[in-house]
C-alpha cells in the first residue's frame, strides 16, 4: 500500500516570496491533516480536512497561509508571503476518520526561508 | 503552553537493557494517547497507543503505560535494540465538537540505543 505522497522534499526561497507544497494521502483516506514543526519542537496542526471540507483550521495564519482540498483526494498548502519564521518541516497526514484513527505521515517538505 | 510534555529531550541505553520513555500532560480532557517513531529524513510512524479507560497496552517489545491520576504516561521498549535509535514523541488528543480531534504532541525525545 503506497504511502502518503509529499513534493517537493527541499524548498529554499527568500522572504516575502510565495511557496506551495503538495500532498497526496493514502487511497480511502477521507482526513487530511497538515502539521508544521519546528526544529526542535513536535508536529503542530494547521489545517484539518474531512474530504473536501475543513475541520479545523484554528492554528492555520489565515493572513498568508491557505490550503485547499477540491476533490477531496490531493491537498496543497500555500505561503504567500512567506516570512524568516516560516523555516520548518511541513508534515502531511492522513487517517480513516475523524476520531481514534491512526494519522499516517508523509516525509514532510523542508522549508528555508532566507 | 505546552498541553504535552516531553522534558527529557535524550536518552542512551545499552542494547538488550530496558528503555522507559516519560511524557507528561495537562488537559484532563485528553482521553487518547499515542506514541510516534520518527527516523531523520521520514516523517513519524505510528508506535502504539492507549485510550483512557486502560493502563496498560502492549504490543511485541513495546509497553505504554497511562496512570491519569498523575496525568503521566511512559513508553516502555525491552529488550532494546540499535534499529530503535530514533526521535520518539508523545501524543495525546481529545474529542471535540464535531467529533473530531486534534492530536497534541510533545516536543520529543531522542533515545540512543548503543551496540
Amino acid at each position: 500500500e503506497a504511502g502518503v505522497a509529499q513534493s517537493p522534499r527541499y524548498k529554499i526561497i527568500e522572504k516575502r516570496q510565495s511557496v506551495a507544497f503538495w500532498c497526496n494521502p493514502i487511497s480511502g483516506h477521507a482526513t487530511l491533516y497538515w502539521y508544521q514543526q519546528i526544529l526542535g519542537q513536535g508536529p503542530k496542526l494547521l489545517i484539518q480536512f474531512q474530504n473536501n471540507g475543513v475541520v479545523d483550521d484554528s492554528q492555520l495564519p489565515k493572513d498568508r497561509f491557505s490550503a485547499e482540498r477540491l476533490k477531496g483526494v490531493d491537498s496543497t498548502l500555500k505561503i504567500q508571503p512567506a516570512k524568516l519564521e516560516d523555516s520548518a518541516v511541513y508534515l502531511c497526514a492522513s487517517s480513516l476518520g475523524l476520531a481514534k484513527n491512526i494519522q499516517y505521515f508523509g516525509a514532510g517538505t523542508r522549508l528555508s526561508v532566507l | 503552553d505546552q498541553q504535552v510534555k516531553q522534558n527529557s529531550p535524550s536518552l542512551s541505553v545499552q542494547e538488550g537493557r530496558i528503555s522507559i520513555l516519560n511524557c507528561d500532560y495537562t488537559n484532563s480532557m485528553f482521553d487518547y494517547f499515542l506514541w510516534y517513531k520518527k527516523y531523520p529524513a521520514e516523517g513519524p510512524t505510528f508506535l502504539i497507543s492507549i485510550s483512557s479507560i486502560k493502563d496498560k497496552n502492549e504490543d511485541g517489545r513495546f509497553t505504554v503505560f497511562l496512570n491519569k491520576s498523575a496525568k503521566h504516561l511512559s513508553l516502555h521498549i525491552v529488550p532494546s535494540q540499535p534499529g530503535d535509535s530514533a526521535v520518539y514523541f508523545c501524543a495525546a488528543s481529545a474529542m471535540e465538537q464535531g467529533g473530531s480531534e486534534k492530536l497534541v504532541f510533545g516536543k520529543g525525545m531522542k533515545l540512543t540505543v548503543n551496540p
